[in-house]
């Protein structure tokens, strides 16, 4: 019975390179939703997305930002050009139905350190 | 523009109970009030949730106000697993998946 899964567990880029980071919900979960932990700050909602669709994506930065939840496969977020404000953890959730903050099992996080 | 405020930090000996506050005097009449919790190094982790009336779950205990203007959060045998930045979130359930986490209170339970 795995849970979340993330990977990799930590990446580093270099400014100007792209990085991509994985999420696989848990069996027969269909909402997955990704936060970013800046230093010493708490974690920020960013995207919330069902199969196929971006349901919310209100507190993802407008560019170089980008998600996906195909009909197969894990959630992908995507982040292009890194720069170094983009060095943070990057957690996953996912939760069996909509919304209810109860329900969201969180994943271990990607740490992305840009060089 | 915070909707609950916690100490930044406490410690707890080993074994005994950990009482940690949350203020939200703000809360609206529909709002929860979530506790989740982050070990070092790892995603956050649900812990229990409750609207006026106390909850206990196998992992603690939500003691909320009558006034629901505060909350503390129970842990009644700390052990040293239980070191972890404890967040008080408040939101309406089902409908409000936007988890906000601010500071928390860092627990460290010493032996």
């Amino acid at each position: 019975n795995a849970g979340v899964m993330q990977n990799p567990r930590h990446l580093v880029r270099r400014r100007g390179q792209e990085a991509r980071l994985r999420c696989s919900p848990m069996k027969g979960h269909s909402h997955v939703y990704w936060y970013r932990q800046l230093p010493e700050e708490g974690l920020k909602f960013m995207v919330y997305l069902q199969k196929e669709n971006i349901i919310d994506e209100s507190g993802m930065p407008k560019e170089r930002f980008s998600a996906e939840f195909p009909k197969e496969g894990p959630s992908i977020l995507r982040i292009q050009q890194v720069v170094r404000g983009d060095s943070a953890a990057y957690f996953c959730a996912s939760s069996p139905t909509s919304g209810g903050q109860e329900t969201q099992y969180f994943g271990p996080g990607t740490r992305l350190l840009v060089l | 523009d915070a909707k609950t405020t916690q100490p930044p930090s406490m410690d707890c000996a080993e074994g005994r109970a950990a009482n940690l506050p949350c203020n939200h005097s703000t809360i609206s009449g529909n709002e929860y009030v979530y506790w989740y919790r982050q070990i070092h190094s790892q995603g956050p982790q649900y812990i229990i949730h409750g609207l006026k009336n106390n909850e206990t779950n196998e992992m603690a205990s939500l003691i909320i106000t009558e006034d629901r203007k505060s909350s503390t959060l129970i842990l009644p045998h700390a052990t040293l697993r239980d070191t972890a930045v404890y967040y008080c979130i408040v939101g309406v359930s089902r409908n409000d998946y936007k988890l906000s986490f601010g500071a928390g209170t860092t627990v460290t339970v010493r032996a």
